[in-house]
């Protein structure tokens, strides 16, 4: 089975452009998770989608947005990009969104230069 | 709220040294807890987890058990590799929490020298 796939793997941007993400999930996984990772904060968590809905969303400002397909494809977009937008975007999915150990299987990211 | 400290690193060990990186938590209610490693130029891979008090996670040599009591999830090895070479996240699941169903440790990174 094929696994978290994320295009495109590298990017470099100019401040104030806008981006778009994409994310594949596993086959037959309807949860898709997004975070960001940086050297300084770590891994944060940006929004979920399940079943085309954004079920949660972390504290990230509103020129970060995401949004999920019937299939289950997801993309994330930045407006207005900033040099601190610089990162690895994670996105990883999952069967669902509850139980208790349900498993997240993570892309390969997206590394996003902000220049 | 819920979080994850662990060990800062860098940690640098020899081929076949013990390794232990430590985990402890605050949660409220019984998270299930995780062990992710990322290799250079990857994303996150599921190492092992645990989801009940004194369970015991383990995969590929690594082991890590859930002590309630100490609010901890340590990540030890008995003998490692080059090939282990890693940064390595604790975790603990969040479902439906503001820092998303999963939340991570700094991360640990471990260089193994031959």
């Amino acid at each position: 089975k094929a696994g978290v796939t994320q295009t495109p793997r590298y990017l470099i941007k100019t401040r104030g452009q806008q981006v778009t993400l994409s994310c594949s999930p596993i086959s037959g996984h309807r949860s898709v998770s997004w975070y960001q990772q940086t050297p300084g904060q770590g891994l944060q968590f940006l929004f979920e989608y399940f079943s085309e809905t954004q079920r949660n969303k972390g504290n990230f400002p509103g020129r970060f947005s995401g949004r999920q397909f019937s299939n289950s494809r997801s993309e994330m977009n930045v407006s207005t990009l900033e040099l601190g937008d610089s990162a690895l975007y994670l996105c990883a999915s999952s069967l669902g969104t509850t139980g208790l150990s349900y498993e997240q299987y993570f892309g390969p990211g997206t590394r996003l230069t902000v220049t | 709220g819920n979080s994850v400290t662990q060990m800062e690193g860098p940690v640098t060990l020899s081929e076949e040294a013990f390794l232990t990186i430590n985990c402890t938590y605050t949660a409220t209610g019984y998270p299930s807890l995780f062990w992710y490693v990322q290799y250079p130029g990857e994303g996150l891979q599921l190492l092992l987890k645990a989801t009940k008090a004194d369970d015991k996670g383990s995969n590929k040599g690594f082991e890590a058990t859930y002590r309630k009591e100490t609010t901890s999830f340590h990540l030890e090895k008995g003998s490692v590799q080059v090939s282990d070479s890693a940064v390595y996240f604790c975790a603990l699941s969040d479902y439906g929490g503001s820092q998303g169903n999963l939340i991570f440790g700094k991360g640990t990174k471990l260089s193994v020298k031959p």
